[in-house]
């Protein structure tokens, strides 16, 4: 069975530009999360969906972060524009569900640079 | 949002030394879950507690939740250099500590 897929693996781009990220979580997950990870700290949650309905999204900064989970499945997280201190690991995970279903599978991540 | 502290941050050991890193919230957690993270990898899961008072082991990994279910902690007995990694734990709402970094001198 494959696991949560995200592309790109790396992202080098200069700020002020735009930036998007994909995730195709493990098949039947109803829950997607997307969180920021800086070097030397714990993942950062920057949105929970259920299914197509994002239902935490209280540290997305709604400013210049916007995502998207189009029929429940595959989701998109985009920075438009992108800043210096935006430079980070962007994860996304999955699971089946809340509470005894939530162990969360993670994807790879993208390492993105922000020159 | 409801967090989870934990603590040492960094932690060195000799193999064969064991380890113990601790988690603590603020508030009643329903539940608890471990994760390791590798250098260079992403997070994998390790463990959910649920009960007051439970204790979970893993081979040489021990997981206790406390009674109040606001606290945990993750034993490592006799470490190897397999365990090196960051060990995070995450609270109901699935937010993250900032982790403990073990390292382990062969």
């Amino acid at each position: 069975e494959a696991g949560v897929v995200q592309s790109p693996r790396y992202k080098i781009i200069e700020k002020k530009q735009p930036v998007a990220f994909w995730c195709n979580p493990i098949s039947g997950h109803n829950t997607l999360y997307w969180y920021r990870q800086n070097l030397g700290q714990g993942p950062e949650l920057l949105i929970r969906y259920e299914n197509e309905e994002a239902v935490d999204d209280s540290q997305l900064p709604k400013d210049r972060f916007s995502a998207e989970r189009l029929k429940g499945v595959d989701s998109t997280l985009k920075i438009q524009p992108a800043e210096l201190g935006d430079s980070a690991v962007y994860l996304c995970a999955s699971s089946l569900g809340r509470g005894r279903d939530e162990k969360l599978f993670f994807g790879s991540g993208t390492q993105l640079s922000v020159l | 949002g409801q967090q989870v502290m934990q603590i040492p941050q960094y932690q060195h050991v000799q193999e064969g030394e064991d380890f113990t890193t601790y988690c603590n919230s603020s508030t009643t957690l329903s539940n608890i879950q471990w994760y390791k993270q590798r250098p260079g990898g992403h997070p994998v899961f390790l463990i959910q507690l649920v009960k007051s008072g439970e204790v979970k082991k893993q081979k040489r990994l021990t997981f206790q939740f406390g009674e109040a279910k606001k606290n945990s902690s993750l034993h490592i007995t006799a470490t190897q250099t397999t365990d090196v990694g960051t060990y995070f734990c995450a609270g109901d709402d699935m937010r993250f500590g900032a982790g403990t970094r073990l390292t382990v001198k062969p």
